[in-house]
């Protein structure tokens, strides 16, 4: 079948590291995307991997291992304005296919 | 402001009535997705374009929908008879399709659909 899972919720305190999972099961796969989503706002771009390997880009990093159908984002540094919700998406041949959400809880 | 907009942000009508909303992507993307949000749960893919042509429609997608962009630039995405489960955010993005990039999608700000 064709499904993303990701954590539903992960809760972090300001300054430190969190690690959102993405594992996926699809047809046809071209790559992996993250998007963060404000409460009321509309879904941004983080960040893409097309091949194996970490993508780092300032505070956010994104991995993939094809063979193993699974990513992950880490986000460094945490920020109270991190907190949002956090999709992986699987582009295939035809479509996007996005995950439920991390929602993210940044505490003081 | 040269983002994704989104027209109407807002509708509330009755279920049984017909709603189109309209979508303007950046103005050199060449493709132009529509999908639905509901409360708790990631966008869901039900079109999109390249240019001017339909290339893929969810097969979840019902007959009451139909999305059209009759010359490559802005797009309409029309409900028939609408019914109480097509409450949701309407989101549009648009990309610039390349095979160097991850087709990063621009979302626009959303139409808040609200069937009674």
């Amino acid at each position: 079948g064709q499904s993303l899972e990701q954590p539903s919720e992960v809760t972090a305190v300001e300054g430190a590291i969190v690690q959102i999972n993405c594992t996926y099961q699809t047809s046809g796969f071209y790559g992996l995307s993250w998007y963060q989503q404000h409460d009321g706002g509309a879904p941004t771009f983080l960040s893409y991997n097309g091949l194996d390997g970490l993508e780092e880009t300032g505070r956010f990093s994104s991995f993939l291992s094809r063979s193993d159908s699974y990513g992950y984002l880490l986000l460094q540094e945490l920020q109270m304005k991190d907190s949002a919700s956090y999709f992986c998406a699987v582009r295939e041949p035809h479509d996007m296919r996005f995950g439920a959400g991390t929602r993210l809880t940044v505490k003081p | 402001d040269t983002g994704v907009s989104q027209d109407p942000r807002h509708k509330i009508t009755k279920r049984g009535q017909n709603v189109t909303f309209r979508c303007d992507p950046i103005s050199e993307h060449n493709r132009l997705y529509w999908y639905r949000q509901t409360l708790g749960q990631g966008p869901e893919f039900l079109t999109y374009f390249q240019n001017e042509a339909q290339l893929e429609k969810s097969r979840l997608l019902s007959d009451r929908f139909s999305a059209e962009r009759p010359k490559g630039s802005f797009s309409t995405l029309e409900i028939q008879r609408t019914e109480q489960g097509d409450s949701a955010m309407y989101l549009c993005a648009s990309s610039f399709l390349s095979e160097g990039l991850g087709n990063e999608q621009f979302f626009g700000p959303g139409t808040r659909l609200t069937v009674l």
